[in-house]
Formats: C-alpha cells, structure tokens, sequence
C-alpha cells in the first residue's frame, strides 16, 4: 500500500462549485501534513498546511483525521485559476523527507 | 531572480551517455532534494542531503548518484543513462522546516 494515496481524478467542475478531495496515509506515525498545488508543466508550490483543528485560508479548508488518517481539501466558489493538480504531503518529522501522493487533477470550466 | 535554479532545462540524450544536471540555491538552506516525476507515478525521491557532508538514498536511487559540492549546489548524474530515465526532474530545497521550494524542473529525454 502506498504511504499517501488520492484519487488522481480529473474532477471537472463548473466555475463557482464546490469540491472536495480526499488523502489517506498509511504511516500511524506521521506528524506533518500539507497540500501542495502543481501547475501544467510547473514546480510544486505549498498551498497550505493542515493542522489537527482544522485550517482555513480564504475559499480553502483543510481538514485531518488522525483517528482515520486522513486528510481533506475543500475549495469553495471555484475559479478557474484553480485548475491544476493538488498533491497531498505527509512527512513523519522534521528529519524525514516528504512523501507526496500522486496528485488529484482539477479542472475548473467556464 | 529565481531562489532555486535547474541547469539545463531541458535536455536530450542518448542513452549510455553520462549527464548531468545541476541544482542552485540562494535561500541559504541546508537541505537539498532531487525527484523524479513521471504521469501517473507523481514525485519520487531520489537523494537528499541534510547538509554538506550527508547523502542519503531516497525511494528510487538505482542509476543515480548525487554530488553536494556546497550548501548552494546539488547535483544529480545519471552514470549510463537509459530510455526509463525519461522524465521530469525537480530538486528542492528546505531549512529545518517541512516546506520545500522547487526549482522549475528539467525535463530529460533518453533516446
């Protein structure tokens, strides 16, 4: 079983929904979480982290489950600057590489 | 100008040929990452090193080897490249920190 697993999608949305994508992993012991974004043909770049209370920053929200391992990436009022792939991030410690999923891809349409 | 820089940026081979690519920062950090991404398989590790003096195998480190030649520079050759290397590589850097920054790939092509 894969460390970190996503449903890679395509989720094709409509400007203006809401959508929902989910992460497992499979590492009790993992302490750090975080949603990568990737443009087409372009270098990760860290959307946001994910802490236990649960976080939110503008039209995103970050969820975790620590009983379920699982982690949860919801964005309102879609746009379409927001279609790209949202890799899941998981990492043990501070002293332990990151171990990505392999993406879900969004696209957002007009 | 960019923190982390990839040299060359895109780049055909052939294989059996010996390459490789180079990967410099100016954030100042210790820690430095070299990942492959291929469609469908996502990013995978290569190497990483903590600092000057360490080098660790990552999850994918057969027909690779890694140079940190200072805390600004990481590279990454392939000895004997073959087709199956054809991919896009990232290298990354860190601080102590979870977060990575990304230099903007090499995309490698092994005819």
């Amino acid at each position: 079983r894969k460390e970190v697993e996503q449903d890679p999608g395509p989720f094709n949305v409509p400007e203006g929904a809401t959508v929902a994508f989910n992460c497992t992993y499979s590492n009790s012991a993992s302490q750090s979480f975080f949603w990568y974004r990737q443009d087409c043909r372009k270098e990760p770049k860290l959307l946001m982290s994910v802490y236990s209370s649960g976080n939110e920053d503008g039209r995103f929200t970050a969820q975790l489950n620590r009983a379920s391992q699982y982690i949860s990436l919801l964005i309102r009022d879609s746009k379409l600057s927001d279609s790209a792939t949202y890799l899941c991030v998981v990492t043990r410690s501070g002293n332990t590489p990151l171990v990505f999923g392999k993406g879900t891809r969004l696209s957002v349409i007009a | 100008d960019a923190d982390v820089t990839q040299t060359p940026r895109n780049r055909i081979t052939k294989t059996g040929k010996r390459i490789m690519l180079e990967c410099s920062q100016t954030k100042g950090h210790d820690r430095m990452y070299w990942y492959r991404q291929d469609p469908g398989l996502g990013l995978r590790l290569i190497y990483y090193s903590f600092d000057v003096k360490d080098i660790n195998k990552g999850e994918i480190s057969d027909g690779y080897s890694v140079s940190r030649q200072a805390q600004a520079k990481f590279s990454l050759s392939l000895e004997s490249a073959i087709p199956n290397q054809t991919a896009l590589y990232f290298c990354a850097t860190s601080d102590s920190g979870p977060q990575q920054y990304f230099g903007p790939g090499t995309r490698l092509t092994v005819t």
